[in-house]
């Protein structure tokens, strides 16, 4: 089955700086990429996703880019803000099996004000 | 527009006590997928319903089923439970619509096995 590797575990960067998180992915057939968002307690929320045909996606200061060859994509949040700290995971998954995800083990991003 | 719901919050169990938890999908949505959290880890698939069959299934023990109503909604059921089993569940759902790829979470089931 597929196999999702994320890094690093752990992020601190300071309020305005950037982050990015990366995530690479082992099953050729993979062709959605989601991001979540979870705040301590919270459901996973989803703050933006990528399809294999398209390299990169933005949503004002986050951006997700894929490598298909490479296998690996990544999580680019801009002007960081307190309020982004949270747990990020990354996930893969194949549309025409049903879309089940699967998660990286997830990085917990601290923005220090 | 209602979001996708679970119920109960929280439950705790003992070992080999079995367990029931619930979820109502997003509205329109008709497809329901199941997950496990463990504390620091990232979601595991469980399973997914759509017309009221498993269609898939991850690597799960047969002491986890589950169901789907004509409703859409889906419980997941938890035999003999062990203290591993201790997580959060989490449901999703989605639409089987060709071009929808997006899971809504709900806030999740935190079950405590003692």
């Amino acid at each position: 089955g597929e196999n999702v590797e994320q890094h690093p575990s752990t992020l601190s960067v300071q309020e305005g700086d950037s982050a990015v998180i990366k995530c690479t992915y082992s099953d050729s057939a993979s062709n959605y990429f989601p991001w979540y968002k979870q705040e301590l307690g919270k459901r996973p929320q989803l703050i933006i996703d990528i399809r294999s045909n398209v390299g990169e996606k933005k949503d004002q200061r986050i951006a997700v880019t894929l490598n298909k060859t490479a296998k690996h994509f990544s999580l680019h949040i801009t002007e960081t803000q307190p309020a982004d700290s949270a747990v990020y995971f990354c996930a893969a998954s194949i549309r025409s099996s049903g879309n089940n995800l699967f998660f990286g083990t997830g990085t917990r991003l601290t923005v220090i004000p | 527009d209602a979001g996708v719901t679970q119920s109960p919050t929280h439950l705790i169990k003992t070992r080999g006590q079995q367990v029931t938890l619930r979820c109502s999908p997003k509205s329109g949505h008709d497809t329901v997928s199941w997950y496990q959290q463990a504390l620091g880890q990232g979601p595991q698939f469980i399973f997914q319903y759509y017309e009221e069959e498993e269609r898939q299934r991850g690597n799960f023990p047969d002491r986890f089923s589950g169901h789907q109503f004509p409703n859409y909604s889906s419980e997941l059921n938890v035999n003999a439970l062990l203290l591993g089993d201790s997580a959060l569940y989490l449901c999703a759902s989605s639409t089987s619509g060709s071009t929808v790829d997006t899971q809504y979470f709900g806030p999740g089931t935190r079950l405590t096995v003692l």
